[in-house]
């Protein structure tokens, strides 16, 4: 079985452009997250998605982060304009639907470098 | 204080003994905890999830909880040099749906 798949591994940009960060959850998985590790800080919490649908969005930092979902299958989130803190590496995680603690699996990661 | 605690390290044991990893999280309420495993520049790998009190084992490694204390250790037996890594503790408090907290991670390197 496939596990989580990111896309890109790496992106340099520079500051005022916009990114967009794909992720592909575990076939079957409802459930999906958006995580992000900054230099030097834990991995923080950004969104949760059950299939299309935003659970909690709490974490997001504002209005240039945006986050889709459509169909329920992968997810995109898009960074417009980036800034230079947005810097550090996007994780993202699916578990199956049932518990809502159920097991999360992680993908690879984007590290993410804003210039 | 943090939500969720961990010693940064770097812990080092040697090869063979035991390495004890410790967590404390703040929400008493909290439910479901985990023990993810990082190694460098790779993404956090599942190891344990606990979310009874005592002990759960699995292989050479075992979670212990103690809800009333708050606290939620991992212990890796006949550690090798492959359990060189960050250990990440990560917690579902109890008004979160799904929303992992982690800690900053504990270093762990094991010596031959």
């Amino acid at each position: 079985e496939a596990g989580v798949t990111q896309f890109p591994s790496h992106s340099v940009i520079e500051k005022g452009q916009t990114v967009t960060l794909r992720c592909d959850p575990i076939s079957g998985h409802d459930n999906l997250y958006w995580y992000r590790r900054v230099m030097g800080k834990e991995i923080k919490f950004l969104l949760h998605f059950v299939k299309e649908s935003k659970q909690d969005e709490s974490g997001m930092p504002n209005n240039r982060f945006l986050a889709e979902r459509t169909g329920g299958t992968y997810s995109t989130l898009k960074v417009q304009p980036a800034e230079l803190e947005d810097s550090g590496v996007y994780f993202c995680a699916s578990s199956q639907s049932g518990r809502w603690d159920n097991e999360q699996f992680f993908g690879p990661g984007t590290r993410l470098t804003v210039l | 204080q943090k939500e969720v605690e961990q010693n940064s390290g770097p812990l080092s044991v040697p090869e063979g003994a035991i390495a004890s990893l410790n967590c404390t999280y703040s929400d008493r309420v909290s439910q479901s905890f985990f023990w993810y495993r990082q190694y460098s520049g790779k993404s956090p790998e599942l190891i344990m999830s606990i979310y009874s009190n005592g002990d759960k084992e699995d292989g050479r490694f075992t979670a212990q909880l103690n809800k009333a204390s708050q606290y939620v250790s991992l212990l890796i037996r006949d550690s090798q040099p492959s359990d060189s890594a960050t250990y990440l503790c990560a917690v579902i408090g109890g008004t979160s749906y799904g929303k992992l907290t982690f800690g900053q991670g504990t270093i762990l390197t094991v010596h031959p």
